[in-house]
């Protein structure tokens, strides 16, 4: 079955250094890759979508990867800063409609 | 503008009690969705709406569970006889269509059920 796969622990990093955060997926190629970035208290937000045919993706100091061969992506975000802190979600096209997300990965960057 | 908005942004209730949850998209988004996520777990899809299409109900978890889109705009996500492991944190989602558009997400309405 299909199966996508987040750190469950928590990523502490102090400000200024990169966070990587890591989204693997098994038994399927999605078409694409959604990351979303979620808020204690609050609904998802939508941050970057990544095609297969695409290697990478930037935007403003977040980049994201995607390998289809190692079946991962990865989501880098620079120059890291405390209000970067939260819980970023990954979630591969399953091939239906509506998303199928990781589990997440909390993201602590420390002043 | 105005996103997607949910409400109510809690409710309590009683085991055994029906509970309706609203949800209401973004204006000309045509695909809503809604989710279901458990304290310290990730989201879980419920049911999915696209225009007038019938609604996809693959993800509710019983025939418990029921939800209705009017008018292609307001939904209402009903749960009947609640249970304690209904409590979790309802979000709703809207997108422009049913491809792979980014969705956007309401805050969700906390359910406990005691």
């Amino acid at each position: 079955s299909q199966k996508i796969e987040q750190n469950s622990e928590a990523l502490n990093i102090q400000e200024g250094k990169t966070a990587t955060l890591t989204c693997n997926y098994t038994n399927y190629s999605p078409a694409y890759l959604q990351w979303y970035r979620q808020d204690p208290g609050r609904g998802p937000v939508f941050l970057l979508l990544i095609r297969e045919n695409e290697k990478e993706k930037r935007k403003e100091r977040l980049k994201v990867t995607f390998d289809t061969t190692l079946k991962q992506s990865l989501f880098h975000i620079t120059a890291s800063q405390p209000a970067d802190s939260a819980t970023y979600l990954c979630a591969p096209d399953t091939g239906r409609r509506a998303l199928t997300f990781g589990s997440g990965t909390r993201l602590q960057v420390q002043p | 503008g105005a996103g997607v908005s949910q409400s109510p942004s809690n409710k309590v209730t009683e085991k055994g009690k029906d509970v309706e949850l609203r949800c209401d998209p973004i204006s000309g988004h045509t695909a809503l969705y809604w989710y279901r996520q458990s304290l310290g777990q990730g989201l879980e899809f419920l049911i999915y709406f696209q225009g007038n299409s019938a609604p996809d109900k693959s993800g509710l978890p019983s025939d418990r569970f029921s939800a209705e889109r009017t008018g292609g705009s307001v939904s209402t996500l009903t749960i009947q006889r609640t249970q304690q492991e209904d409590s979790a944190v309802y979000l709703c989602a809207s997108s422009p269509r049913a491809t792979n558009d980014e969705q956007f997400f309401g805050p969700g309405t906390r359910l406990t059920v005691l």
